[in-house]
């Protein structure tokens, strides 16, 4: 069964830093998404993707966010200049025609910013 | 007013129990509408979606009612491995445009 892969499973960064998460997304899919999901809270949306554009974006995904598709495979996730609290599980998630489908989640990568 | 709200948890069951869970959601104009669970530290998964007519897969049934804004899942038979962190999730427009808002999830545990 076809599956949303992301990686790392787990970063650890400083303060500061530049971080890219990658997620591969289920192939056929069009639609792409980044959550968070801070610890013991709720899953946040920060960003869908469609047609190689951004389509919607929350009040989260504020300037220090990033998010490309390099070429037909990869979506990443580029958090500029990384703060404390960045700190958190971030999802790739896909569906496969609109954004009211089922989106399927990958597994996603643990962020630690110390 | 928090978009989507559920039973604040946690649950705690005895193996073949019957259980139900709440959700309700604050945005009318919302059009889907699906139950994902979520184990400790992993991914969330789609459990089901759910239908105006109402819906059932296995021991799972999931209702809506759109004119009171809720939703709910009825889970009959629990087993052990039902015991995870269940979302109510709801397609919904916002300020920022249309996404999936999550509940806050509620928890179950089965007990042997």
């Amino acid at each position: 069964e076809p599956e949303v892969t992301q990686t790392p499973s787990h970063q650890v960064t400083q303060m500061g830093q530049e971080v890219i998460l990658r997620c591969v997304p289920i192939s056929n899919h069009l639609y792409f998404y980044w959550y968070r999901q801070i610890l013991g809270q709720k899953v946040e949306f920060l960003v869908s993707f469609y047609n190689n554009e951004i389509s919607e974006k929350s009040e989260i995904f504020d300037d220090q966010f990033s998010v490309e598709r390099p070429d037909g495979s990869n979506f990443t996730l580029k958090i500029r200049s990384t703060k404390l609290e960045d700190s958190a599980m971030y999802f790739c998630a896909s569906s496969p025609t609109d954004a009211e489908e089922t989106q399927y989640f990958g597994p996603g990568t643990r962020l630690l910013v110390l | 007013r928090k978009e989507v709200e559920q039973d604040p948890g946690p649950f705690n069951v005895p193996e073949g129990a019957t259980v139900a869970f709440n959700c309700t959601y604050s945005n009318s104009a919302s059009q889907s509408f699906f139950w994902y669970r979520q184990d400790c530290r992993k991914e969330p998964k789609l459990l089901m979606s759910v239908y105006s007519s109402g819906n059932e897969d296995g021991r799972f049934t999931a209702q809506l009612n759109r004119a009171s804004q809720y939703i709910s899942l009825l889970i009959r038979d629990s087993k052990l491995s039902d015991s995870a962190t269940y979302l109510c999730v709801v397609n919904s427009e916002d300020n920022y445009g249309q996404n999936f808002v999550f509940g806050p999830g509620t928890r179950l545990s089965v007990l042997p």
